[in-house]
């Protein structure tokens, strides 16, 4: 079925460490990515986005990674903040004539002060 | 410029119900589709909306429908409620369907007893 997959559950990083989440996906003709923060309470938050055509794109603090090869995304976060504390996922588009994304199941992001 | 708005933000209904969920987008977005998500199988894309055609469908049964009207807002319906449609119901906005920033609302909150 259609899928996308994260590689852990929860991660836990010290304030001012930098955060890597990873994703694995399932298509490999997949050709748009993004990644999502939720926190609680609220509807996913968009972060960053990716086209196949690139393998890494840098934002505020962030940085995507893709890895067409081995179907695999990361998310890295630097000087990762309290207030990155949340749920990320990531998502595939799949296809370009339609706005369906297919999530990956989450990763909770805690950071201790 | 207002976000994406979703009513009711909680609902308490019974098995055998019926619900609707009311989603306006962002001004301007003409896209809308329609996501549950719940602990167990994360989000899951319900259907989208554009310039109210259904573009796009999900794999839930037919007692989940929606529709769009002229001014981009949208509805899902769900009948006969069963417990297992107890999640959150979110909501997001884009500006076209395709590989457009998809913008969520904060969700309705739907318990089913």
């Amino acid at each position: 079925g259609e899928s996308v997959g994260l590689h852990l559950p929860t991660l836990s990083v010290q304030e001012g460490d930098n955060s890597i989440i990873n994703c694995a996906y399932s298509n490999s003709a997949s050709d748009y990515f993004i990644w999502y923060k939720q926190e609680s309470g609220k509807g996913p938050q968009f972060i960053i986005d990716i086209r196949s055509n690139m393998d890494k794109r840098q934002g505020q603090r962030v940085t995507v990674l893709l890895n067409k090869t081995v179907k695999h995304l990361s998310l890295q976060i630097a000087a990762t903040q309290p207030g990155d504390s949340a749920v990320y996922f990531c998502a595939e588009h799949g296809s370009s004539n339609t706005g369906k994304l297919i999530f990956g199941q989450g990763t909770t992001l805690q950071v201790k002060p | 410029k207002a976000g994406v708005t979703q009513t009711p933000r909680y609902l308490i209904k019974t098995r055998g119900q019926q619900v609707t969920l009311s989603c306006s987008p962002i001004s301007g977005h003409r896209s809308v589709s329609w996501y549950q998500q719940t602990p167990g199988q994360g989000l899951q894309f319900l259907f989208e909306y554009f310039s109210e055609t259904q573009r796009n469908k999900g794999n839930f049964p037919g007692r989940f429908s929606g529709r769009q009207f002229s001014n981009s807002r949208s509805e899902m319906n769900v009948s006969t409620l069963e417990l297992g449609d107890s999640a959150l119901y979110l909501c997001a906005s884009s500006r076209a369907s395709g590989y457009n920033e998809q913008f969520f609302g904060p969700g309705t909150r739907l318990t089913v007893l």
